[in-house]
């Protein structure tokens, strides 16, 4: 089991550019989570996808920030266009059942830096 | 404002002590989690408790969950350098889960 696996560790874009973020969640697991981690605010839910549906996209900060699930093995998270302020680790995690029982299993996460 | 209060924010210790960390919310949650996250990667389940009053041990630590399922602790007996990260605690109601800021544990050799 390799985990869950987001890629790129670390971005480093300017200001107004387009980022994406790719996860790719463990197999068999039918939620996915997008998470934002600052000092500041901590861990946020972004959004929620269950069997690849969008569930909550409440957490979603503005319009510019969009996900999607096009499959049981893929999602991105992207940002159009980036500010400084969005800078942060975003961290992607799967479980296998949407309960809040289960378990979430993280990926190592992407330390995004908006110049 | 975080649902799930921590404290202390920072703990630092020496080798072989005891420490509690703690985590309260006024809201009721079906369920909580513990977490401990190191530099650099993502935070990594410890335990779930879901009964109020439960009590969990994993080797040196101990989970409570509070009897009105709204506050739990972590206790480690005579904590190690590899007790070393940052512990977050998680209420989890329906699919969503609400971490709290988390406690930054430092254990000196």
């Amino acid at each position: 089991d390799a985990g869950v696996i987001q890629s790129p560790r670390h971005e480093v874009t300017e200001m107004g550019q387009e980022v994406t973020l790719r996860c790719k969640p463990i197999s068999g697991h039918n939620s996915l989570f997008w998470y934002r981690q600052t000092m500041m605010r901590g861990l946020e839910l972004l959004i929620y996808f269950n069997n690849n549906v969008p569930i909550d996209d409440s957490g979603m900060p503005e319009d510019r920030f969009s996900a999607k699930m096009p499959n049981a093995s893929f999602s991105t998270l992207k940002i159009q266009p980036s500010e400084p302020r969005d800078s942060a680790v975003y961290f992607c995690a799967s479980s296998l059942a949407s309960g809040g029982n289960s378990p979430l299993h993280f990926g190592n996460g992407t330390r995004l830096t908006v110049t | 404002t975080q649902l799930l209060e921590q404290s202390p924010q920072f703990l630092s210790i020496q080798e072989g002590e005891n420490l509690t960390v703690y985590c309260n919310s006024s809201s009721v949650f079906s369920s909580l989690q513990w977490y401990r996250q190191e530099p650099g990667e993502g935070p990594v389940l410890l335990v779930t408790v879901v009964t109020g009053g439960e009590v969990k041990k994993l080797k040196r630590l101990t989970f409570q969950f509070g009897d009105a399922r709204k506050d739990s602790s972590l206790h480690i007996t005579a904590a190690q350098p590899g007790d070393t990260g940052l512990y977050l605690c998680a209420g989890a109601n329906d699919y969503k889960l609400s971490f709290g800021a988390g406690t930054t544990v430092t254990v000196r050799a």
